[in-house]
């Protein structure tokens, strides 16, 4: 199957400064790939859509200037939690399709940050 | 948009015994019903899915049906083990073109040895 690299595993940062999540699809092509935010014990919340080469599209409620999201290849995606505080703190994950309509996701490891 | 209920929120069952988590969805143009297992803090791992032109589909121990008319979708496990211990989402897709999937809410699987 296919192989979704997120980069790091586990960040702990200090309240104002700004984090930075990479997603990389390692042995495909990935136009668009999807970032999530996961609460303890709660369901896949879908944050954004990241199209390569374009600008992300956001779901209703998440802050764009908070959460930068950069699609600049084909393999790469990156999510930029800026001045991170303590309410950030979650887990994400990333995810990409192989193909444009590919209906399989495909997952990251996942990113811990927490904001102290 | 497409609505995804999921229940129950936590399962709880004895090794061996079957389990069955139920999922239904509110947009009957969706066509594609992943499961996902996801193990704590790791990624969610497809392990079945099945489309809107079949009423199921089965692999081992694990099998999912669909039920299009009533707009809802379901996981077996049957024989289960400790190994099982998971949370389960369930998902759709499809509606209006789009391959963007919509998750249930998880259940959380625990298998007692």
């Amino acid at each position: 199957g296919a192989v979704v690299s997120q980069h790091p595993s586990r960040v702990i940062c200090k309240s104002g400064t700004s984090v930075k999540i990479e997603c990389r699809s390692l042995d495909f092509q990935a136009t668009t790939m999807f970032w999530y935010r996961q609460f303890p014990k709660q369901s896949l919340m879908l944050m954004a859509t990241s199209n390569e080469g374009s600008k992300a599209t956001y779901e209703q409620g998440v802050e764009k200037d908070k959460f930068l999201i950069n699609h600049a290849s084909l393999t790469l995606s990156t999510l930029t939690v800026t001045s991170a505080h303590p309410e950030d703190s979650s887990f994400y994950i990333c995810s990409a399709g192989r193909t444009l309509g590919d209906t399989e996701a495909f997952f990251g490891q996942g990113t811990r940050l927490t904001v102290v | 948009g497409e609505n995804v209920e999921q229940h129950p929120s936590t399962l709880s069952v004895q090794e061996g015994d079957s389990a069955v988590i139920k999922c239904t969805y509110s947009d009957s143009a969706s066509n594609y019903f992943p499961w996902y297992k996801q193990e704590l803090g790791k990624r969610p791992q497809l392990i079945i899915d099945i489309r809107s032109n079949v009423g199921e589909k089965k692999d081992q121990r694990i099998a999912v049906t669909l039920n299009k008319t009533a707009k809802h979708f379901s996981l077996h496990i049957t024989e289960t083990q400790p190994e099982d211990s998971a949370v389960y989402f369930c998902a759709a897709s499809g509606s209006g073109g789009s391959y963007i999937p919509t998750f249930g809410r998880g259940t959380s699987l625990i298998v007692h040895p």
